[in-house]
């Protein structure tokens, strides 16, 4: 079992650009979670998606941002027109449908706005 | 409101002394809770859960309802315990307090 896989680890952006992230559950897990890990607030809840659904993107920024997890295929987070506070690290986590066990997180991808 | 809060940003100790982190939680139901360890620019990886009352690494924590807390507690901390500790509440979703850096000297 791979675990949690997050790609890519690093993304390097200029502002105006677009960043996809991905990420890909861990086997047998349904529920996808994103967080941002900024230096000095430690993580903040994004979205938390299953298969084709958005349960709770209460922490989605109400512009650029788009989350999506179809049903094939790895979830996505999306910003377009990034700026420079867009740099953070983008953590991806993923449970099963008892999420008492708590969740199993990605390494990151760490995105960079030039 | 749900919340964690970890009151201290950065906790200092020699190798050998005792650690405490500290948490404490809002909720209203029965709560859930969680510490998190991140090492150096690594995942976040579960340390322990409230639920199964293990010890981990030398790492126990106690749920106390009465003061909403869930302070993680090691008697003699290494060098390798250094890193970043989340505490954190589950409700729908994971609810993660702002984290306490944990650096032991030698």
């Amino acid at each position: 079992n791979a675990g949690v896989m997050q790609n890519p680890r690093h993304l390097v952006r200029r502002r105006g650009q677009e960043a996809r992230l991905r990420c890909s559950p861990m086997k047998g897990h349904s529920h996808v979670y994103w967080y941002r890990q900024l230096p000095e607030e430690g993580l903040k809840f994004m979205v938390y998606l299953q298969k084709e659904n958005i349960i709770d993107e209460s922490g989605m920024p109400k512009e650029r941002f788009s989350a999506e997890f179809p049903k094939e295929g790895p979830s996505i987070l999306r910003i377009q027109q990034v700026v420079r506070g867009d740099s953070a690290a983008y953590f991806c986590a993923s449970s099963p449908a008892d999420q008492g066990y708590g969740y199993t997180f990605g390494s990151g991808t760490r995105l960079t706005v030039v | 409101a749900q919340r964690v809060t970890q009151p201290e940003k950065l906790l200092s100790v020699f190798k050998g002394a005792p650690v405490e982190l500290k948490c404490n939680y809002s909720y209203s139901g029965s709560p859930e809770l969680f510490w998190y360890v991140q090492y150096s620019r690594q995942r976040l990886q579960l340390l322990l859960r409230h639920i199964s009352r293990e010890s981990i690494k030398g790492f126990t924590a106690d749920l106390n309802k009465g003061e909403t807390s869930f302070h993680l507690k090691k008697p003699f901390a290494q060098e390798e315990d250094s890193a970043m500790y989340y505490c954190a509440l589950i409700t729908d979703k994971l609810i993660f307090g702002t984290g306490t850096r944990l650096q032991v000297f030698p």
